[in-house]
């Protein structure tokens, strides 16, 4: 049964500093991995999506890798600001039409 | 562009109602159509999922269906609310495959 599993539970990080979320599963046989971002009493909204054959996933300040060997991925957040302050999903797609999310990372940037 | 619509934005119902919450999707055809539910502390919780008219897939036996009448509308609904089914419903879609999942903006539902 596939798992994922995100650390740290919540993070709080002083304006402009680089940082890295990360989410790891227990079965590697995935489709594709996409990271989500969670505003208090909102929606998800999707930030990156990495394919199985991919390596990295780059949007602005953004870049998401993925290790499927190794069973991991990372959200890396250059020059954070305090508009990042949100909580931030990964989910894996094991071969079917369904995500398997994890608990996520919240994440607080003071200014 | 494709957008998805949600509604309503929040609900209080008393234990014993029923429920109807509906979601549409623009702007594409024959999407892949999900309900989640994310509890209070908890993560997200796929409900059901669509591929199709009148294809639903229940992943949790609950007190809670769905149904998809239409291409791109995706109903959940109750016959009688616990208050074990208060939390936030969340619609979302895909073109299946290795595309992208896309969110609405959620239902906040407390039953009292």
């Amino acid at each position: 049964k596939q798992e994922v599993t995100q650390i740290p539970a919540a993070l709080s990080v002083p304006e402009g500093e680089n940082l890295v979320l990360n989410c790891s599963f227990t079965d590697s046989a995935i489709y594709n991995l996409q990271w989500f971002r969670q505003d208090p009493g909102k929606g998800l909204t999707s930030l990156l999506l990495i394919q199985s054959s991919q390596r990295e996933q780059t949007s602005g300040r953004l870049n998401a890798s993925l290790d499927k060997s190794s069973g991991r991925s990372t959200l890396y957040i250059a020059a954070s600001q305090p508009g990042d302050s949100a909580t931030y999903l990964c989910a894996v797609r094991p071969g079917t039409d369904k995500l398997i999310f994890g608990t996520g990372t919240r994440l607080q940037v003071f200014p | 562009s494709q957008t998805i619509h949600q509604w309503p934005a929040t609900l209080v119902q008393p234990v014993g109602s029923p429920l109807s919450l509906e979601c549409t999707v623009e702007g594409t055809s024959n999407p892949n159509l999900y309900w989640y539910r994310q509890a209070a502390g908890r993560g997200l919780q796929l409900l059901f999922y669509s591929v199709g008219i009148g294809q639903i897939s229940s992943e949790v036996p609950q007190n809670l269906s769905a149904s998809r009448p239409q291409d791109r509308q995706f109903i959940l609904s109750s016959k009688k609310l616990l208050l074990s089914d208060s939390g936030f419903y969340l619609c979302a879609w895909s073109l299946g495959g290795n595309s992208p999942l896309h969110f609405g903006n959620g239902t906040r539902l407390t039953v009292t």
